[in-house]
C-alpha cells in the first residue's frame, strides 16, 4: 500500500507570494495531521483532521494559514502572503485511529521563502 | 500541558555496540501512548517502536526495545548491534490518549560510526 504521498518535495518561492501544499494520506486513514519542523521549534502540529472536518487548528500560527480537507484523499495547507519566516519543512500525516494508532508520516516538503 | 524532554542534543555509537537514548515525559493523563521515531537525512519520519502506557512489559521490535518506567515518566530505547544505517536524529513523542495529539521532544541525533 503506498504511503502518505505529499508534494512538491521542494519549493522555492519569494515573500508575498501564496504557497499551496498537498497531502494524500493513507487510504483508509481517517485522521490527518499537518506538522511543520523547524531548527528552533523542532515538530510542531498545526491542525489535524477527522473525516475530512478540522478537528484542531490551535497550532497554525497566524490567518496567513490556512489548511483543507474537500475529500478522503486530498488536503491542501495554503500560506497567504508568504513570508521568510515561515521557511521549514512541513510534513502530513495519517492514522487509522486517533491516538493507538501510530502516525505515518509523509517526505514532507522542504519550503524556502526568499 | 504535556512536554517531552531528550536531554542528549548528540551521541555516538561503534558499529555492532549497544547505545541507549533517553526520553522523559510530563503528564497528567492516564491514557497514552509513546512513540520513538527515526528521521534519517533523506528526511522522512520513520516510526521505530511504540509503548501502550497501560501495558508494563516493554516494547521490543528487532534490534530496538524500550525501558518504560512510568512511575518516573522515562521512556528510553535502546539500540543493540548499532549499524550504519541507524545514523538518524531520533525522536520520541508523547501521543495524548483524549487528544491525540503527539508532542515531540527536541530530538538526538545518533552517529554510528565504522
Amino acid at each position: 500500500d503506498a504511503g502518505v504521498i505529499q508534494s512538491p518535495r521542494h519549493e522555492v518561492t519569494e515573500m508575498g507570494q501564496e504557497v499551496t501544499l498537498r497531502c494524500k494520506p493513507i487510504s483508509g486513514h481517517d485522521y490527518l495531521f499537518w506538522y511543520r519542523q523547524t531548527m528552533m521549534r523542532g515538530l510542531e502540529l498545526l491542525i489535524y483532521f477527522n473525516n475530512n472536518v478540522p478537528i484542531d487548528d490551535s497550532g497554525m500560527p497566524e490567518d496567513r494559514f490556512s489548511a483543507k480537507m474537500p475529500n478522503a484523499s486530498f488536503s491542501t495547507l495554503k500560506i497567504q502572503p508568504s513570508e521568510p519566516r515561515d521557511s521549514a519543512v512541513y510534513f502530513c500525516a495519517s492514522s487509522a485511529q486517533l491516538s493507538n494508532q501510530p502516525q505515518h508520516f509523509g517526505d514532507g516538503t522542504r519550503l524556502s521563502i526568499l | 500541558a504535556q512536554t517531552v524532554t531528550q536531554s542528549q542534543p548528540e551521541m555516538s555509537v561503534q558499529d555492532a555496540e549497544t547505545v541507549t537514548l533517553s526520553c522523559t515525559y510530563d503528564t497528567s493523563e492516564n491514557n497514552y501512548y509513546l512513540f520513538w521515531y527515526k528521521q534519517p537525512p533523506s528526511r522522512q519520519m520513520i516510526l521505530v517502536i511504540r509503548q501502550e502506557a497501560y501495558k508494563q512489559q516493554n516494547a521490543t521490535e528487532n534490534r530496538f526495545s524500550v525501558n518504560f518506567q512510568k512511575a518516573a515518566k522515562s521512556f528510553s530505547l535502546k539500540i543493540s548491534d548499532s549499524q550504519l544505517g541507524d545514523t538518524a536524529m531520533y525522536f520520541c513523542a508523547y501521543g495524548s490518549g483524549n487528544t491525540g495529539k503527539l508532542i515531540f521532544g527536541q530530538g538526538t541525533t545518533l552517529q554510528v560510526k565504522p
